[in-house]
């Protein structure tokens, strides 16, 4: 089965740091990886995708992750962290099963920006 | 639009009352998703439905769970009877894509049964 990895329970950085929020996939096939955030008391929300091409791909509110074939990995990142950015983060990747239509999620990842 | 709308915010109930759950879903999302979130276990999805109709419900963690999307732009999780095992926070999501992984997530609800 498809799933994903997050190794991190919590990440804490400072405001201004660049941020890394680590994830690791394993699928059969080409893997279709995701990252979602959300901020408390709210739904999830979609801040980027990778399916093919560029391994650098960017998202929304300034993050951008990066697509490691060779270590499996679909890492999260931001150049200069924002208090704003504190919330819980989740990877994803799609679910080979009943036509690819379902999202498998990690366990998520807190990230705690201080001032 | 709205948004994916979910009733109510929150819920507390006593164990062995029934409990339903609402989702509104986005209009023109022809794909419905009813995750739950715990501490101990994450994000699991229950069920999905694609133009109505069930397509997975491996999620389901047992009989006492049903769920129903009756037309397009309604659906309920319903669960009876309830057990304290049962509080999570509870997520709709739609989607129209959902090869390409973009739901939108509803705010949840949270369920406390006592």
């Amino acid at each position: 089965a498809q799933s994903v990895a997050q190794p991190e329970d919590q990440v804490n950085v400072a405001e201004g740091n660049p941020l890394t929020v680590k994830c690791t996939y394993s699928v059969s096939g080409n893997p279709y990886l995701f990252w979602y955030v959300q901020y408390p008391n709210r739904g999830l929300q979609f801040l980027l995708k990778y399916i093919t091409g560029d391994n650098l791909v960017k998202g929304s509110y300034g993050f951008e992750a990066e697509f490691n074939k060779s270590q499996t990995s679909f890492h999260l990142k931001k150049p200069s962290a924002l208090v704003s950015d504190s919330a819980l983060y989740f990877c994803a990747v799609r679910d080979r099963g009943t036509g690819f239509q379902k999202l498998v999620f990690g366990t998520g990842t807190r990230l705690l920006v201080s001032p | 639009d709205a948004g994916v709308i979910q009733s109510p915010r929150h819920e507390v109930t006593e164990m062995g009352q029934e409990v339903t759950l609402r989702c509104k879903p986005i209009s023109g999302h022809d794909y419905l998703f009813w995750y739950r979130q715990t501490m101990m276990r994450g994000l699991e999805l229950l069920i999905y439905f694609n133009n109505n109709v069930p397509i997975d419900d491996s999620g389901m963690p047992e009989d006492r769970f049903s769920a129903k999307m009756p037309n397009a732009s309604f659906s309920t999780l319903k669960i009876q009877p309830s057990e304290p095992r049962d509080s999570a926070v509870y997520f709709c999501a739609s989607s129209n894509k959902p090869g390409l992984g973009i739901y939108t997530f509803g705010s949840g609800t949270r369920l406390t049964v006592v």
